[in-house]
């Protein structure tokens, strides 16, 4: 099946610095979600975006589907970004089921 | 606030055990998914639901089932629990059963003793 990879797997940054992060997969999709997983659990949506670059705020995402990957874009970083980012990928089948990468673990440090 | 919601969001109960979880799905939204997030297996999908009829199954394991009402909520029943089934249920919910953006519950948070 379909492999995804985030990387870094941890990262620490002083508020107000930029940061990104990573997610390549192995073969093609139909869709692509980053989700933000705050320190109480709640998944939340960032983008829906198999493709092309959008932006919201201070963050912003791009993803080259022919060249498998996407990047999430965190500026100005806040100590309400720590948590994790969780990348997942849709790939087709009849199910539409998502497969999460292990996500990216952020501590932003006031 | 993502519009779906599940309850409830913790549960504690004894190895052996049955429960039932719930979801409703945001307004409007056809396709319920279940995931399940583990320490050593991070989320992954356990089934959907499309308009009322089973649409595909992953990880789920045999004592587990699901189910969705005409009224489109979802339960996900867990049973004989095992300590290795603590973990994180998220209910998520889609336009469709198509590739369309999924939107994630709150989650419950299972603990089983």
């Amino acid at each position: 099946g379909i492999q995804v990879e985030q990387s870094p797997p941890d990262l620490i940054l002083q508020e107000g610095a930029n940061s990104t992060l990573r997610c390549n997969f192995s073969d093609s999709v139909n869709n692509l979600q980053w989700f933000h997983q705050n320190p109480w659990g709640q998944l939340i949506n960032l983008f829906y975006i198999p493709s092309g670059t959008k932006q919201n705020g201070r963050l912003s995402a791009t993803t080259v589907a022919t060249e498998r990957y996407s990047l999430l874009y965190i500026s100005s970083s806040q100590t309400t970004d720590s948590g994790v980012y969780f990348c997942a990928v849709e790939v087709g089948d009849s199910s539409y089921k998502l497969i999460f990468g292990s996500g990216t673990r952020l501590l932003v440090r006031p | 606030d993502s519009g779906v919601t599940q309850t409830p969001k913790h549960l504690i109960t004894a190895t052996g055990q049955r429960v039932t979880l719930r979801c409703s799905p945001r307004s409007g939204d056809l396709s319920v998914y279940w995931y399940q997030q583990s320490l050593d297996q991070g989320l992954q999908f356990l089934i959907q639901y499309y308009n009322g009829e089973e649409r595909a199954k992953g990880n789920i394991l045999e004592r587990f089932s699901a189910q969705q009402f005409p009224d489109l909520h979802s339960e996900l029943n867990l049973s004989s629990l095992e300590l290795g089934d603590s973990a994180l249920y998220f209910c998520a919910s889609s336009l469709t059963g198509g590739p369309y953006e999924q939107y994630f519950g709150p989650g419950t948070r299972l603990t089983v003793t």
